[in-house]
């Protein structure tokens, strides 16, 4: 299964809302979706799996959605430590596990 | 609280070998499947292999299937990489991290997605 994640960048101000976009090339396995965060230099940090539930710790402003091929994760309102690289990735019972290309949110 | 520490990194010429470390502390090493991940200078991550929780299972990404051994060793607490016949496009940041999803009575017997990583080990295959 393909992972195919947009935009590529987002360019937005602290404060506003993102939106970030993870399309699968076939329907993943019982929405086995998850988003992770990456800062520069940093190791990826779970943030949403099962398309919807939040991590341990994860504040209630990154929130997933989805299902099938299409999924979203939301950023209500972007704090400053928010400005990262954001990949999607999925599992199927090959088992295969794949991660979408990333995308990038950047300040505007 | 979970720790995983990766070691092992380095600069190795074409065709050589290197083997990969990850010590794992805080948690029931032998409850979890295991994976490496890996990320090219400035590109994406890309899944690498995989360990059942008990060793039993591997499973490696079509590019490193006959050169990569993934093992683990439940006595230590410790996961291991072994890479042969390394090649160019295998100059990454190497990162375990630990799989979960399907976890009846605590022990992960398939995993979905990895909620906790190590903070990675630089391999670099260069002449």
């Amino acid at each position: 299964i393909v992972l195919t994640q947009s935009p590529g960048t987002l360019s937005l101000s602290p404060g506003e809302r993102a939106t970030l976009s993870c399309r699968a090339s076939q329907s993943v396995t019982s929405n086995y979706l998850a988003w992770y965060q990456q800062k520069s230099g940093q190791a990826p940090r779970l943030l949403i799996y099962g398309a919807s539930s939040r991590a341990t710790g994860i504040p209630d402003r990154f929130s997933g959605s989805g299902s099938g091929t299409d999924f979203t994760l939301t950023i209500s309102r972007l704090e400053p430590e928010d400005f990262a690289v954001y990949y999607c990735q999925q599992y199927n019972t090959s088992p295969e596990w794949t991660f979408g290309q990333g995308t990038k949110v950047e300040i505007k | 609280q979970v720790q995983l520490v990766e070691s092992g990194g380095g600069v190795v010429q074409p065709g050589r070998s290197l083997r990969l470390s990850c010590a794992a502390s805080g948690f029931t090493f032998s409850n979890y499947g295991m994976h490496w991940v890996r990320q090219a200078p400035g590109k994406g991550l890309e899944w690498v292999a995989a360990i059942s929780f008990d060793g039993s299972n591997k499973f490696y990404v079509d590019s490193v299937k006959g050169r990569f051994t993934i093992s683990r060793d439940t006595s230590k607490s410790t996961l291991f990489l072994q890479m042969n016949s390394l090649r160019a496009e295998d100059s990454a940041v190497y990162y375990c991290a630990r799989g979960v999803g399907d976890c009846p009575n605590g022990v992960c017997y398939r995993s979905h997605h990895f909620d906790y990583w190590g903070q990675g080990t630089l391999v670099t295959v260069s002449s």
